[in-house]
C-alpha cells in the first residue's frame, strides 16, 4: 500500500505473555519511529531507526521493550512480559528523508492498539 | 513541567464560529513547529507547519510567539468535520528528530 501499514490492529494479551507489532513502512523511506500512545494522551516517543540502525532507544520505557529493523525496511517492536501499563496504542512512523532534513514530513501508521489483560 | 503543554479542552463550538488554540513549549531551542489533527481510533496527520511569521492555509492559521514559546492554531467558520483532537508538535533538532507532542487539544464541533 501507500502508507505505513502496522498489524495487528488490536492485540488483546494476557499479563505476562511476549507481544511482537509490525510495521511496514512506506517504500524507500529511511527514517522509522515507534511511539507510544496512552489513553488521552499524545505520542510519547520510543526508538529510531535510520535505515537499518537503531539510532535512539531512549524512549525505550524498560529492557522488557526491544525494537529491531534488520533490512532496513519492515520493522518489529517486541514486549516480552507484558504488564497492565503496557497497554497502549503503538504508533509507527516514516520519513524519507533522514532525521533534521528541511520540510521531512513524518507518516503516521493507524497503530497496533495492545490491551493487556 | 512537561515539554509541550496543552489544553485538553473538550472545546465545545457551534458550528460556523472561530475557535483558537494555544500550546506552550518549554525548550526554547526548539526549531520547528507543527499541529496535527488526530480522529478518533485514527493516526495523527500533518495539519501545518508553523513559521515565524505566521501562515495560513485555507480557513486554519498557526502563528509562533518565540519570546514567549507558544504557538496558536486559529480556525475560522469551523464545520463539523474539524471534531478532531489538535496535537501540539515540536521539534528540538535533536536525536530522533526531536518531536515532542503534547497531550492534544479535544474539539467538538456542534450542529
Amino acid at each position: 500500500g501507500a502508507g505505513v501499514s502496522q498489524s495487528p490492529r488490536y492485540k488483546v494479551a494476557k499479563r505476562g505473555q511476549d507481544v511482537a507489532l509490525r510495521c511496514d513502512p512506506i517504500s524507500g523511506h529511511v527514517s522509522l519511529f515507534w511511539y507510544q500512545q496512552a489513553l488521552g494522551q499524545g505520542p510519547e516517543f520510543l526508538t529510531y531507526f535510520q535505515n537499518e540502525a537503531q539510532l535512539d532507544k531512549s524512549g525505550l520505557p524498560s529492557d522488557r521493550f526491544f525494537a529491531e529493523r534488520p533490512e532496513g525496511s519492515v520493522s518489529t517492536l517486541k514486549i516480552q512480559r507484558t504488564q497492565q501499563e503496557d497497554s497502549a496504542v503503538y504508533l509507527c512512523a516514516s520519513s524519507l528523508a533522514l532525521v533534521g532534513a528541511s520540510g521531512n514530513t513524518i507518516y503516521f501508521g493507524e497503530g497496533s492498539w495492545l490491551t493487556v489483560v | 513541567r512537561k515539554e509541550v503543554e496543552q489544553d485538553p479542552g473538550p472545546f465545545n463550538v457551534p458550528e460556523g464560529a472561530t475557535v483558537a488554540f494555544n500550546c506552550t513549549y518549554s525548550n526554547s531551542a526548539s526549531q520547528s513547529f507543527f499541529w496535527y489533527r488526530q480522529d478518533c481510533r485514527k493516526e495523527p496527520k500533518l495539519l501545518m507547519s508553523v513559521y515565524s511569521s505566521g501562515n495560513e492555509d485555507g480557513r486554519f492559521t498557526a502563528q509562533l510567539n518565540r519570546a514567549s514559546q507558544y504557538i496558536s492554531l486559529l480556525i475560522r467558520d469551523s464545520k463539523l468535520s474539524d471534531s478532531a483532537t489538535y496535537l501540539c508538535v515540536v521539534r528540538t533538532g535533536g536525536g530522533a528528530d526531536g518531536l515532542t507532542f503534547g497531550k492534544g487539544t479535544h474539539l467538538i464541533i456542534q450542529p
